[in-house]
């Protein structure tokens, strides 16, 4: 397909679980963000990718969230040990990089929800 | 202090007619951007228009425009001859910092959104 994809789209966890959602982007996407987006607000950076290089990992709510992209396309965005208020839907973003229209690609999300 | 606020949690609007979702920022950054989005319930965000803060004219983008007032901080998006699929929620987000083409990247700072109903 031509745009972001995720999956899984839905993930029901029990707690103290491990979680990998992954992020397929655009092809040839230079840029990749994850962000969390908890019921009633709007998303929430959570780390950032230039090729393979994370370059901002600012975001990420505590040391069980581990995200990766070692080859510089596909993401996988971990969440070690789940608590219940990880519960939200994590979005993938992908951008051409230094373009100057600025338009980042979201993908579909992936709704995480912890028992 | 909040960033972004939509003071709008909700908006309805009749079919064909326009109808402006309001946006305030807060940053002491001179290069900054502002987006906004569109998300129906399916959830995919949809880029809608995009202001650099240096841009000297309003964005248009087909039937959305934004209202940029750079002294009050405020970038509302005019949305004109609503349709039914126009229902949605609206974020407004920001970039701090200079664009992709200089060196920086798009970090965006959400706000809560404004629910829009589009009636017939």
């Amino acid at each position: 397909g031509a745009g972001v994809s995720q999956s899984p789209r839905y993930k029901v966890a029990k707690r103290g679980q491990d979680v990998a959602l992954r992020c397929d982007p655009i092809s040839g996407h230079v840029s990749l963000f994850w962000y969390q987006q908890a019921l009633g607000q709007g998303p929430e950076f959570l780390t950032y990718f230039q090729n393979e290089a994370q370059l901002d990992k600012s975001g990420l709510p505590s040391d069980r969230f581990f995200a990766e992209r070692p080859e510089g396309s596909v993401s996988t965005l971990k969440i070690q040990r789940t608590q219940q208020e990880d519960s939200a839907v994590y979005l993938c973003a992908s951008s051409k990089g230094a373009d100057l229209y600025n338009e980042q690609f979201f993908g579909p999300g992936t709704r995480l929800t912890v028992l | 202090a909040q960033k972004i606020t939509q003071t709008q949690p909700g908006m309805f609007v009749q079919e064909k007619e326009a109808v402006t979702l309001d946006c305030t920022y807060d940053t002491s950054d001179p290069s900054y951007g502002l987006f906004w989005y569109k998300q129906p319930s399916s959830g995919e965000m949809i880029f809608l228009i995009y202001q650099g803060s240096y841009d000297q004219q309003n964005a248009t983008e087909g039937r959305y425009s934004l209202n940029f007032q750079k002294a009050r901080k405020s970038a509302n998006l005019v949305i004109s001859a609503s349709q039914l699929g126009d229902s949605a929620m609206y974020f407004c987000a920001m970039r701090e910092g200079p664009p992709p083409a200089r060196g920086g990247y798009n970090k965006l700072i959400f706000g809560a959104g404004t629910r829009l109903a589009v009636h017939p």
